[in-house]
Formats: C-alpha cells, sequence, structure tokens
C-alpha cells in the first residue's frame, strides 16, 4: 500500500527567507509525485508533479522539488518565500498512470512572518 | 481556475439524512474521482468513476455510493449520515481519450463541497 508522511505539521518562515517542507513517500515501484496548495476551505492547486527523467522538477509559484529515489524523499522548496504563500501545502502519491487515484500527506501548515 | 465545479458549496444536514454532491468534470475528462478531507487532515480517496462504472475504492463504507453520467458528470451519494461525515469532499477530474491509464497525468481539483452533519 501507498502512504505519505509529511513531517512537519507547522512551518514558520520570514518573509524572504528560504523554504523547504519535507515529504517522504512509501511505494513498491516508481511513482507519480505530486505538491498540491491549499488555501483555507479551498480546493488543491498543483504546484508540480514528477512522473520521471530529471529529478529536480520547476513548478509554479517558483516552487520546485527534488525526487529522491534512494531516500523516498520529494521535498519541496523556495527559495524566497512571500507573505502569499501562506497556506496548507499537501504531498501525494499516485500510482503510474492514474493521477486521480492519489494518496495524501496529512499537510504542512505554512505561516509567514513579516 | 480549474473548470471543475462543485455543488453545492456548502450544506448542512441532520445526522441519519441523506445527501447529494454534485461534480462537472472538465472538458476532455472521462474520470471523477472523490476525495473527504476531514479538518486538519489530508484528502481521503473515496472512490473513482471512469465511464460511469467505479474504477477503485477506497476505505469507506457502502453507505458511500457514487454514479457518472454519459457527460462524465457525477454524483456522490452519502445516507445515513454521521457526525463524522462533517468534511470538505473534493472531486478531481482527469483523464482523457481511452483508459484511465492514459494520459491521466493530473488530477484537476473542485474548490469542494463543505458538508455539516449535525
Amino acid at each position: 500500500a501507498q502512504s505519505v508522511t509529511q513531517p512537519d505539521i507547522h512551518i514558520t518562515v520570514s518573509e524572504g527567507a528560504s523554504l523547504e517542507l519535507r515529504c517522504n513517500y512509501s511505494y513498491g515501484a516508481t511513482p507519480y509525485l505530486f505538491w498540491y496548495v491549499q488555501s483555507p476551505g479551498q480546493g488543491l492547486q498543483l504546484l508540480l508533479k514528477y512522473f520521471s527523467g530529471d529529478t529536480l522538477v520547476q513548478g509554479i509559484k517558483g516552487f520546485e522539488a527534488e525526487f529522491k529515489r534512494s531516500q523516498s524523499s520529494f521535498n519541496l522548496r523556495k527559495p524566497s518565500v512571500h507573505w502569499s504563500d501562506a497556506a496548507e501545502y499537501f504531498c501525494a502519491v499516485a500510482r503510474r498512470s492514474n493521477a486521480g487515484k492519489s494518496t495524501f500527506g496529512d499537510g504542512t501548515t505554512l505561516t509567514v512572518k513579516p | 481556475e480549474t473548470g471543475v465545479t462543485q455543488s453545492p458549496t456548502h450544506l448542512i444536514k441532520t445526522r441519519g439524512q441523506q445527501v447529494t454532491l454534485r461534480c462537472s468534470s472538465q472538458s476532455g475528462h472521462n474520470t471523477v474521482s472523490w476525495y473527504q478531507q476531514a479538518l486538519g487532515q489530508g484528502p481521503q480517496f473515496i472512490f473513482q468513476y471512469y465511464r460511469e462504472e467505479e474504477n477503485g475504492r477506497g476505505n469507506f463504507p457502502p453507505r458511500f455510493s457514487g454514479l457518472q453520467f454519459p457527460n462524465y458528470s457525477s454524483e456522490l451519494n452519502v445516507n445515513a449520515l454521521e457526525l463524522d461525515d462533517s468534511a470538505l469532499y473534493l472531486c478531481a477530474s482527469s483523464g482523457g481519450q481511452g483508459s484511465p491509464g492514459i494520459a491521466n497525468t493530473e488530477a484537476f481539483f473542485g474548490q469542494g463541497t463543505r458538508l455539516t452533519v449535525v
């Protein structure tokens, strides 16, 4: 069975500081990996995804993530955080070829200090 | 916006009642997945519909059921509502021509329906 762990429930960073959100997954083969962002009471917006190829993927809003097979990790990074980045971030894993059947972590809440 | 629309946006039901939630998939998508997101948790997969047939189900009881229509829109029905059913219900649209395994590399989520059971 696939699973996702996001070890950090809540992270606070200062505006302009760098950010890294951790994600570890468990899956028997090479998975599809995703990062989503959710504002309060809203749906999920896809930030980026990894299927194969280059292990460093670029997404929207200046985010990037690196797939490390040996560590079963897919950490999300941003070099300089903006106040508008404050939100809930979810990492997800899906079986190859069916992104609709995803398993999500419990999320990391990002607070941005002025 | 993703082009996936859900209705209603909010509703309040009494324990024991039944509820129907609706989702219109994005144009060109033939697969709809439903998720339950309880407060403070990540979304949990309920089930998926592809070409009007259930295509996989998560760990949810039979009182959670669904339908998909020829235009690929979908409904989620929950019978005998319990207090723990209070959650944000998300619909995700994906897929293209062919099976869910083809061109199903991204899921587009609606804004969700907030269900409160009292």
